[in-house]
Order: structure tokens, then C-alpha cells, then sequence
């Protein structure tokens, strides 16, 4: 099974702030990675897939990089929205797993 | 619209069994995949099993902790997915999410997105 580590687990940042979230993967995924934003009470909310693709509706400043076993989510310029906790997700493979998480906290 | 609502959670005592239902609107049911995602109080989220669109013959994936226990089931006619949960444990303990999924499957299945998701329902496992 693929393990999915995510850096760091938190983070405390203010609005406007540029932060960078990071995902690797136990073995290569080529750029089969998702990542999720979740608030409290509510449920994961798809951002980016294929590593590097915007979902439909979602900001400019979330953007995704990455591939092989390192990917990155980068939020440039935090909105008050955007705090909140972030999964990537690899899709390469059965079983599908998920990254601990990183939660996005109000500095 | 595409939506999905979860409902059937509840509390059960261990080793007792509950049904979960998903109910599908806004889409061709019967031409995506299905998952089931768990988060367990305070924590990060759990696949459980994953059931494939008819056109890929409806055939299911287990996570290894719920293998055995839990069966994934669906009905294209009510657009309605099932997780059935059997012998339950304390550590079955979550709200449980319902969500379309996307793969490509021959011999095995890649690319398997998760979008959109229901609102989840809480399975408490408690004596």
C-alpha cells in the first residue's frame, strides 16, 4: 500500500500570507494526487487533481505542483476562507490514501 | 445539481450491524463509481471500499480494516448506493462520506477521484 506523508501538520499564518504544503508519497504516483480542503462540520471539498489541474470554481491562488513522489499545494495570498485543514490524496492505486493532514490556523 | 445524501447513521452497540444508504441526483447514477470515506472523531479521513459503475460490472474494493465486515451495494434504479456494516467495533466509530467517484479500470483502476461529496452521517459504536 502507498503512504502518504503531509509537512507540516500545522501551520499559523495571516491574511495575505503565502503558505506551502507538502505531500510525498512512499513510492511513485506520477502526478495521480488530489488535494482536499475540509472545514469544520463539513465535508472535503476537492481543490486540485492530477497534481497540477484546478478544480472547476476554485481560486487561482491555490495551485499544485509536483510529481513522481513529491507534490506541493502553495495558497498565495491566504483569504479568511481558506483557513482550514488540507488532505492530499493519492490516486494512483487501490487502496486510494489520504495524507494526515494539514491544518491552516489564524496567526 | 449533482448531490449526495447520506443517511442511517446512528448509535449501535458492538458486534450489531447498521445499513448506511447514499442517495444520487444530478447525474447518470449508473455510469460513475462510488466510494465510501470515514473520519473518525479529530481525525483524517479513511477510505472503506469503493463499489464500480455497472459499465465496469459493479464489482467492489475493501480497505483491509472493514474486508469481510462491510459490504458496498448499489441500486441504479432508486440512485441509491449502500454501505452495510456488520460486526461492528468501537473503532468504527466516524461520520461516514458517500462520494462519486472517478476511475479508469481494466485489469486494476487509476486515476480514482473523489468529487463531489454528501454531507456525511455519524456511526457511533458504543455499549
Amino acid at each position: 500500500d502507498i503512504q502518504m506523508t503531509q509537512s507540516p501538520s500545522y501551520v499559523s499564518a495571516s491574511v495575505g500570507d503565502r503558505v506551502t504544503i507538502t505531500c510525498r508519497a512512499s513510492q511513485g504516483i506520477s502526478t495521480w494526487l488530489a488535494w482536499f480542503q475540509q472545514k469544520p462540520g463539513k465535508a472535503p471539498k476537492l481543490l486540485i487533481y492530477a497534481a497540477s489541474s484546478l478544480e472547476s470554481g476554485v481560486p487561482s491562488r491555490f495551485s499544485g505542483s509536483g510529481s513522481g513522489t513529491d507534490f506541493t499545494l502553495t495558497i498565495s495570498g491566504l483569504q479568511p476562507e481558506d483557513f482550514a485543514t488540507y488532505y492530499c490524496q493519492q490516486a494512483n492505486s487501490f487502496p486510494p490514501s489520504f495524507g494526515g493532514g494539514t491544518k491552516v490556523d489564524i496567526k | 445539481e449533482v448531490q449526495l445524501v447520506e443517511s442511517g447513521g446512528g448509535l449501535v452497540q458492538p458486534g450489531r450491524s447498521l445499513r448506511l444508504s447514499c442517495t444520487a441526483s444530478g447525474f447518470t447514477f449508473g455510469d460513475y463509481a462510488l466510494s465510501w470515506v470515514r473520519q473518525a472523531p479529530g481525525k483524517g479521513l479513511e477510505w472503506v471500499g469503493f463499489i464500480r459503475s455497472k459499465t465496469y460490472g459493479g464489482t467492489t474494493e475493501y480497505a483491509a480494516s472493514v474486508k469481510g465486515r462491510f459490504t458496498i451495494s448499489r441500486d441504479a434504479s432508486k440512485s441509491i448506493a449502500y454501505l452495510q456494516m456488520n460486526s461492528l467495533k468501537t473503532e468504527d466509530t466516524a461520520v461516514y462520506f458517500c462520494t462519486r467517484t472517478a476511475a479508469y479500470c481494466g485489469a486494476d483502476c487509476y486515476g480514482i477521484w473523489f468529487d463531489p461529496w454528501g454531507q456525511g452521517t455519524l456511526v457511533t459504536v458504543s455499549s
